[in-house]
């Protein structure tokens, strides 16, 4: 899988919008950017996942890149219980996919 | 639907003694994966596994680690001579049976061993 670059770090202030962002120069044009997210304490859970077009559900919404070379996640309203360690994963849609290549992730603080 | 179980939630071992994580996947999964995660650190795959089957086992340390998933029962983690390095928090997530890279992991709470 290749990889991606996130910030170590982000604060958020309650209610207001949060923009995560992920870097994956090296991606391919087989790889789905896929979001999970691990509460303090629990395991990771998924968030979104796209290809080329940008995606909404209800926990968040996905923008890529025209050249999908870099992803945003957005929070539309940050509330206390986002806070979380935000992993942004590419998986290769060529063979089986199997595993989830976790990086280092980005921990959003989110205050009141 | 009841999520992914994982038991114990916690386990104390001393060095040297064996350590058995138990996963039930969610109903109508049959993909395992197992996944550990060290104090302070990004969580790193260990194996996959289907019903019977290893399929990919790159993960997991050459010695003391083996994980199974039966035709019936859950997937078993086994550690075998524990030592202080394995205390971790190792998860266990599922998937449906179509595998694509589209497909979602659903991860249980996890289990945190502790080597005394």
């Amino acid at each position: 899988d290749a990889k991606t670059t996130q910030p170590n770090s982000m604060e958020s202030n309650e209610e207001e919008p949060v923009h995560l962002p992920c870097n994956h120069s090296t991606i391919s044009g087989t790889d789905y950017i896929h979001w999970y997210r691990q509460l303090p304490s629990q395991g990771p859970e998924y968030v979104i996942h796209g290809l080329t077009s940008n995606v909404n559900n209800r926990m968040a919404s996905l923008a890529i890149a025209e050249d999908r070379k870099s992803s945003t996640l957005i929070l539309h309203r940050a509330t206390l219980r986002d806070a979380a360690v935000y992993y942004c994963i590419l998986r290769d849609n060529t063979g089986t996919a199997s595993k989830l290549t976790f990086g280092t992730g980005t921990r959003l603080q989110v205050t009141l | 639907n009841a999520g992914v179980m994982q038991n114990p939630r916690h386990l104390v071992r001393r060095r040297g003694q064996e350590a058995r994580l138990r996963c039930s996947p969610m109903k109508g999964h049959s993909h395992v994966y197992w996944y550990r995660q060290l104090p302070e650190e990004g969580l790193k795959f260990m194996v996959y596994l289907q019903k019977e089957n290893i399929i990919d086992e790159s993960g997991m340390p050459k010695e003391r680690f083996s994980a199974e998933f039966p035709k019936e029962g859950p997937s078993i983690l086994r550690i075998q001579q524990v030592v202080r390095g394995d205390s971790a928090a190792y998860f266990c997530a599922s998937s449906p049976r179509t595998v694509s890279s589209t497909d979602t992991q659903y991860f249980g709470p996890g289990t945190r061993l502790t080597v005394l």
